[in-house]
């Protein structure tokens, strides 16, 4: 099917921990993102990228990883999970402007 | 960096009835999307209208830049309508894809 989807759609890890979230798309679309969301936070960008291979820091990068080997793909990776990255993440991407997410990962650090 | 401020915080609704929100950013803006978070946390792509009105069904918008404002419209709500309204914008001072979220409101549509 089209679109973008996650995996896991829930997700409990313990601290210190490796745990890594997928996203891909099948649009082809240039840019990816990722968000977490966290109450009376909003949405927060932690990394992002613009094709293949190039990624950059969003507002709250600390704690994670990402890579971009092929465009349809971008995961995250919390290299030692932390309580404090207990949150709903979500993952976008865009042609243009405009901007699609997909259903998000519900992620517990327990 | 830009604030996007949005209200009502919460608005409680009676099936069928209409409603405006209201997103206030305070710089100039390059792009504003407005999005809807339904109860089960998808959030779903409503408008991208950086400036201009657009209609879909019985949702539509209004975004004047000069003003720095944006509003949505929701006629004839139903109860699916419920959920956060979320509007994000991206603007100059920041990457061109740094989008910005205000905090969203919170509408409840009850029978």
């Amino acid at each position: 099917d089209a679109g973008i989807t996650q995996s896991p759609r829930y997700k409990i890890t313990e601290t210190g921990r490796q745990v890594t979230l997928m996203c891909h798309q099948t649009w082809s679309h240039s840019y990816m993102f990722w968000y977490r969301q966290d109450l009376g936070h909003g949405l927060r960008l932690i990394y992002y990228s613009a094709a293949a291979d190039i990624t950059d820091k969003g507002e709250v990068p600390d704690g994670y990883v990402v890579s971009r080997s092929k465009t349809e793909n971008f995961p995250l990776t919390l290299e030692s999970a932390t309580r404090s990255q207990t949150s709903v993440y979500f993952c976008a991407s865009s042609e243009g402007q405009g901007r699609t997410f997909g259903s998000g990962t519900q992620l517990s650090v327990l | 960096g830009i604030q996007v401020e949005q209200s009502p915080p919460d608005l409680i609704l009676q099936e069928g009835a209409n409603s405006t929100l209201r997103c206030n950013f305070s710089d100039s803006v390059n792009n504003l999307q407005w999005f809807h978070q339904n109860p089960w946390g998808q959030l779903i792509n409503l408008f991208y209208i950086p400036s201009g009105t657009k209609q879909n069904g019985r949702l539509s918008a209004t975004t004047v830049a000069t003003e720095r404002y944006s509003l949505l419209y929701i006629s004839s709500s139903q109860t699916t309508d419920s959920g956060v309204y979320f509007c994000a914008v991206t603007y100059s001072g920041a990457g061109s894809y740094q989008l910005t979220f205000g905090k969203g409101t919170k509408l409840s549509v009850i029978p």
